[in-house]
């Protein structure tokens, strides 16, 4: 079992609508969760961070977290084109590293 | 702030060789992770260094190795270059442990 696993999409979603983004994970230790976002060719980049239970919201970016149903998500509000790309959660589990899902590929529909 | 870079950007090897990519990070970040991602495996942990100690290593072959020098900047190499080993490789620098990571560029590596 991975350590971390997203729903695996892809999802597409039309222009200005929400994209609703899952992902669990399996050791209770992890304290630490991440959502970065990877276009085609490029490297991860950082989204967001969370480290308590319940939402985070950075612009039209939320993030949730629910520690006892180890379920972490990423909420996208009013979904443009420009955020057509891969969406990466990781977990730290406290080992100094990052374990990270397999990745959501999001499509906006113009 | 400049972000983290690493060089080469894209290389080119054959079966057999070895090679080093280098990572510098971030100013004052102190940690530095490498990661391999491939199409198929995604993004896996290779190993992550502070203060110039190896404090965790992924589930990767002796083949992979690294180091971190006293100026934090760090190194990895991989010998005796397999098809497999063909993927971007990306450091990520952060503070601490717990602390975000942020990621450089990658250095695309083809191994033919």
């Amino acid at each position: 079992q991975k350590e971390v696993e997203q729903n695996s999409g892809p999802l597409s979603v039309p222009e200005g609508a929400i994209a609703s983004l899952n992902c669990t994970y399996s050791d209770r230790g992890s304290q630490s969760f991440f959502w970065y976002r990877q276009y085609s060719g490029k490297s991860p980049e950082l989204i967001m961070s969370i480290y308590s239970n319940g939402d985070k919201e950075d612009g039209r970016f939320t993030a949730q977290l629910n520690k006892a149903s180890q379920y972490v998500s990423l909420l996208i509000r009013d979904s443009q084109p420009s955020d057509s790309a891969t969406y990466l959660c990781a977990g730290s589990p406290g080992d100094y590293k990052l374990s990270f899902g397999a990745g959501t590929t999001v499509t906006v529909r113009a | 702030k400049a972000g983290v870079t690493q060089t080469p950007r894209y290389l080119i090897k054959t079966r057999g060789q070895q090679v080093t990519l280098s990572c510098s990070p971030i100013s004052g970040h102190r940690s530095v992770s490498w990661y391999q991602q491939t199409p198929g495996q995604g993004l896996q942990f290779l190993f992550e260094y502070f203060s110039e100690t190896q404090r965790n290593k992924g589930n990767f072959p002796g083949r992979f190795s690294g180091r971190q020098f006293s100026n934090s900047r760090s190194e990895m190499n991989v010998s005796t270059l397999e098809l497999g080993d063909s993927a971007l490789y990306l450091c990520a620098s952060s503070m601490d442990r717990r602390e975000t990571q942020y990621f450089g560029p990658g250095t695309r590596l083809l191994v033919l």
